[in-house]
């Protein structure tokens, strides 16, 4: 079945980098964006940014324009958000999610990864 | 940017009673690109409608939405156990490429 398969937890003090990984099994990889959607704890959904696998391209939200890295390795299925200069502010659940079963206009999230807790903290 | 505002903050009610679930944005949203999802604790959220009114697949007939513009809405016609959850909107803006949620609403247990 289709599913996205995150990396786990994460602890990172601030100002470190942290990088993690979703992979994709069920479906053609390369055919659908990979979007990145964080929750801080209690808080609402952000999405981040989104890579386009068959090419690499990318789309970031503005706000994290500058210390985020969306990248992808197509021999494995797999996609990756690196996120530098962590602030305690950071911590979140960190989502992967994409678009399989929609129309191709629809542009909402229809398969999830379970996510993966990032916290940043001294 | 589209700003999403979900209300109310918090809906009380009762199994079997219907409740209704606003998102207002700041400006006129395209119907095809407005979502809703169901989020219950410690999950990721689950999508529900697409489109502003079409079910995703295995979403009971019990969930609908509807509106258009700036104005959308969605309906529980009759809640169930397991329908108490938080609920966000979300939209898509082609220009640049970018997703916005609402703050969401809490459906709880009265």
């Amino acid at each position: 079945q289709v599913q996205l398969v995150q990396s786990g937890a994460e602890v990172k003090k601030p100002g470190a980098s942290v990088k993690v990984s979703c992979k994709a099994s069920g479906y053609t990889f390369i055919d659908y964006y990979l979007h990145w959607v964080r929750q801080a704890p209690g808080q609402g959904l952000e999405w981040m940014g989104r890579i386009a696998p068959n090419s690499g391209g990318t789309d970031y939200a503005q706000k994290f324009q500058v210390r985020v890295t969306m990248t992808r390795d197509t021999s494995i299925n797999t996609a990756y958000m690196e996120l530098s200069r962590l602030r305690p502010d950071d911590t979140a659940v960190y989502y992967c999610a994409c678009s399989i079963t929609l129309p191709g206009l629809a542009n909402a999230f229809d398969i999830w990864g379970r996510g993966t807790k990032v916290t940043v903290s001294s | 940017e589209i700003v999403l505002t979900q209300s109310p903050g918090t809906l009380s009610l009762s199994p079997g009673e219907r409740a209704t679930l606003s998102c207002r944005a700041s400006q006129t949203v395209t119907s095809i690109y407005l979502a809703w999802y169901q989020q219950k604790p410690g999950q990721a959220p689950r999508l529900l409608i697409y489109g502003a009114s079409s079910r995703a697949t295995g979403i009971p007939d019990r969930f609908s939405g509807s509106g258009s513009g700036t104005d959308f809405t969605l309906t529980i016609s009759r809640l169930e156990p397991e329908d108490f959850a938080v609920y966000y909107c979300q939209q898509y803006d082609n220009s640049p490429p970018t997703w916005t949620f609402g703050q969401g609403t809490k459906v709880e247990s009265k």
